[in-house]
C-alpha cells in the first residue's frame, strides 16, 4: 500500500483558474504534512506546511481531514508561474524522514 | 540565504564503479538526510543522519551504501558497485531540529548516471 496517494495528473488549466490538488495518506499516526513544489529536473522546495485547522498563503490554500487521512491543496488565480510539479508529503510519528506523493503535474496555459 | 550545497551536479560512471555524493548541509543544522528520485518516479527516502550516526533507513539503502560525515561541514553518501537502477536525482536534505513542522531543505541535486 502506498504511504501517499496522489491524482498525477496532468492538470493544464487556463490563467487565472482555480484548482485543487488532493492526497490521501495510509499512515494515521503522521504528525506532519506539507505541499511541496518540483520544477522540471530541480529539488523539491516548501511550498506551504498544512494545518489541522486549514491555512491560506495568498493564493494557496490547504486543508487536512486527519479523520480522512485526506490533504488538499487550492490555488486560486492561477498565473503561468504556478507551473510545476506539486508533491503531497507526509511526515511519520517519531520519525523525520518525508514520505512523498508522486506529485501532481500542473500547466498553466496563456 | 543559507542552502544546502551538493556536488557534482551530474555523476556519470560505468556499472560496478564506485561514487561518492557529496553534500554540504546548512551549516547550524543537525539532521541530515538522502534521498532519491528515479525519472518520472516519486522522490524516496534513503537514510537520515544524526549524531553522527544513521537513525533510520529504508529498504533500498542496503549495503552498497554508506553514509559519512567526515569533517564538520560535508555529509557523502558512497554507492559501490553501482548498477544500472541506481541512476537518478540523488537529494540531500538537512534540517536544524526535529519535531511537527520543520522544514527540510533540500539542495539542488546530483544525477547519477549508470552505463
Amino acid at each position: 500500500r502506498k504511504e501517499v496517494e496522489q491524482d498525477p495528473g496532468p492538470f493544464n488549466v487556463p490563467e487565472g483558474a482555480t484548482v485543487a490538488f488532493n492526497c490521501t495518506y495510509s499512515n494515521s499516526a503522521s504528525q506532519s504534512f506539507f505541499w511541496y513544489r518540483q520544477d522540471c529536473r530541480k529539488e523539491p522546495k516548501l511550498l506551504m506546511s498544512v494545518y489541522s485547522s486549514g491555512n491560506e498563503d495568498g493564493r494557496f490554500t490547504a486543508q487536512l481531514n486527519r479523520a480522512s487521512q485526506y490533504i488538499s491543496l487550492l490555488i486560486r488565480d492561477s498565473k503561468l508561474s504556478d507551473s510545476a510539479t506539486y508533491l503531497c508529503v507526509v511526515k511519520g510519528n517519531g520519525a523525520n524522514n518525508l514520505f512523498f506523493g508522486t506529485g501532481t503535474r500542473l500547466t498553466v496555459i496563456p | 540565504e543559507p542552502e544546502v550545497t551538493q556536488t557534482p551536479s551530474h555523476q556519470v560512471t560505468q556499472m560496478g564503479q564506485e561514487v561518492i555524493l557529496r553534500c554540504v548541509p546548512i551549516s547550524n543544522h543537525l539532521y541530515f538526510y538522502w534521498y532519491r528520485q528515479i525519472l518520472g518516479q516519486k522522490v524516496e527516502f534513503l537514510v537520515s543522519f544524526y549524531n553522527n550516526e544513521i537513525s533510520e533507513k529504508s529498504e533500498i539503502f542496503d549495503d552498497q551504501f554508506s553514509v559519512e560525515r567526515p569533517d564538520g561541514s560535508n555529509f557523502t553518501l558512497k554507492i559501490r558497485s553501482t548498477k544500472l537502477e541506481d541512476s537518478a536525482m540523488y537529494f540531500c536534505a538537512s534540517i536544524r531540529t526535529s519535531g511537527s513542522g520543520n522544514e527540510q531543505f533540500f539542495g539542488p541535486g546530483t544525477r547519477l548516471t549508470v552505463l
